[in-house]
């Protein structure tokens, strides 16, 4: 079955730039019914969506984050990537790359369907 | 942005007994269409989220039928009508309808 996993550094100093991976197994990251998907998760805290991104390239993302975060996808690979730049300690968190599920049988479902495990960034000097 | 509020926020319940999550958006999730994006996912202690329950009442793949939704336009309501030791974690409900993406701020379910 489909699987995606993150991968990428733990830690990241402050005002550098933070990079990860979610790689695709199982399944192709270009198929037409699904975004691609990266979600935070600040300790002891809720769920926050950084952005999406469809197999075309097209991206939506969160405002709060915006001027800082690109999410590409690489189809060659089956991998789409998160770079947030100038990160501070409020960027510390857990990151998970999801899939979201658009449309089934011609019926649009906008539903984050199957998650990553997650990998904690820490961002410290 | 669309601010999802949960109540309560956290919900001891004995087992076998039956427990109900309320999620309010700020505003209508009813798009255009007439469809409604809302999600309810459960994250168990030291897992990654999954979807219970999508576009309000739609039960995910291999969820159990004690998990119902319901509700419309702002209102919306999680129920297990049995809880189970296994259903402990922290409940989300989610919008898709318009963009950026929001979830609510979790619900605790704790066994009494």
């Amino acid at each position: 079955q489909v699987q995606l996993q993150e991968s990428g550094p733990g830690l990241v100093k402050p005002s550098e730039t933070l990079s990860l991976t979610c790689t695709v197994s199982g399944g192709s990251i270009s198929s037409s019914s699904f975004y691609w998907g990266w979600i935070r998760q600040s300790p002891g805290k809720g769920l926050e969506w950084i952005g999406s991104i469809y197999y075309s390239g097209s991206t939506y993302y969160n405002p709060t984050v915006k001027s800082r975060v690109t999410i590409s996808v690489d189809t060659s690979k089956n991998q789409f990537s998160l770079r947030l730049s100038s990160v501070s300690a409020a960027d510390t968190a857990v990151y998970y790359c999801a899939r979201m599920r658009v449309i089934d049988y011609n019926d649009y479902q906008w539903y984050f369907d199957l998650w990553g495990r997650g990998t904690l960034v820490t961002v410290s000097s | 942005d669309i601010v999802m509020t949960q109540t309560p926020l956290s919900s001891p319940v004995t087992l076998g007994q039956p427990a109900s999550i309320s999620c309010r958006s700020s505003q209508s999730l009813v798009d255009s269409e007439g469809n409604t994006y809302l999600s309810w996912l459960q994250q168990r202690p030291g897992q990654p989220p999954r979807v219970l329950i999508y576009k309000i009442s739609n039960r995910f793949s291999g969820v159990p039928d004690r998990f119902s939704g319901s509700g419309a336009a702002t209102d919306f309501t999680l129920k297990i009508s049995r809880v189970e030791a296994e259903d402990v974690g922290v409940y989300y409900c989610m919008q898709a309808t318009q963009f950026p993406v929001t979830f609510g701020q979790g619900t605790r379910l704790e066994i009494k």
